[in-house]
């Protein structure tokens, strides 16, 4: 099963942008990666996914390197409510989803 | 649309008791999956269904039992509730993906479970 690797926390100043790296180096050739984001103890919350291309909409920007061994969210703008918790994510078997443990992301003022 | 909704919100339950957790969606999405969370933990894959009247094992099962009758509804059934399922429950639905992409989920609010 495809699994990922990511940093247990990171802080970021406010204003600035947050890069969260992710590990995948397991990832097959047709396989998406995909990012959510857990606020508190909300249920998590869709951000952005990709395949090779770099990708962006109105919360991120995602960067997949050319091996597709690793990616990187990109949120060009980090403000208090960004605050959470940042899942990595490749399929496992079947129409399984791993979600991992995360990073911790703390937006300081 | 109200999205996904879950109930109830919080429940405490005495060890060998029995509950069903509730999970409706009105986005009419084919695809539902129960998860659970554990303090300081990723989310864990329960049961998923991809349609009605089909259901299949998650990453961690033993203990639970779904049923999907309709398109809108996945119940999550506890029957001899123990400590080890005190825990976040959060359901989510999605429209049907392909061999290897999947359409985002969609998460209810979540349901917190104590068993003593």
């Amino acid at each position: 099963d495809a699994k990922t690797t990511q940093p247990t926390s990171m802080d970021c100043a406010e204003g600035r942008a947050a890069n969260l790296p992710c590990n995948h180096s397991t990832i097959s050739g047709n396989e998406y990666v995909y990012w959510y984001r857990q606020i508190h103890s909300q249920g998590p919350q869709y951000i952005i996914h990709g395949l090779k291309n770099n990708e962006t909409n109105e919360m991120a920007s995602l960067i997949i390197t050319e091996d597709r061994k690793s990616s990187t969210l990109i949120l060009p703008h980090a403000t208090l409510r960004d605050t959470a918790v940042y899942y990595c994510i490749v399929r496992g078997t079947g129409n399984q989803f791993y979600f991992g443990t995360g990073t911790s992301l703390t937006v300081i003022p | 649309n109200a999205g996904v909704t879950q109930t109830p919100k919080f429940r405490i339950l005495k060890i060998g008791q029995s509950m069903t957790l509730q999970c409706t969606q009105d986005m009419n999405h084919n695809y539902m999956y129960w998860y659970r969370q554990d303090p300081g933990m990723g989310l864990k894959l329960i049961y998923y269904s991809v349609g009605a009247g089909i259901t299949d094992k998650g990453e961690v099962p033993n203990g639970y039992n779904v049923s999907r009758s309709t398109t809108e509804d996945f119940p999550l059934r506890l029957e001899l509730a123990a400590p080890s399922q005190t825990s976040v429950y959060f359901c989510a639905s999605s429209y049907p993906g392909t061999a290897f992409k999947y359409y985002e989920q969609y998460f209810g609010p979540g349901t917190r479970l104590t068993v003593t």
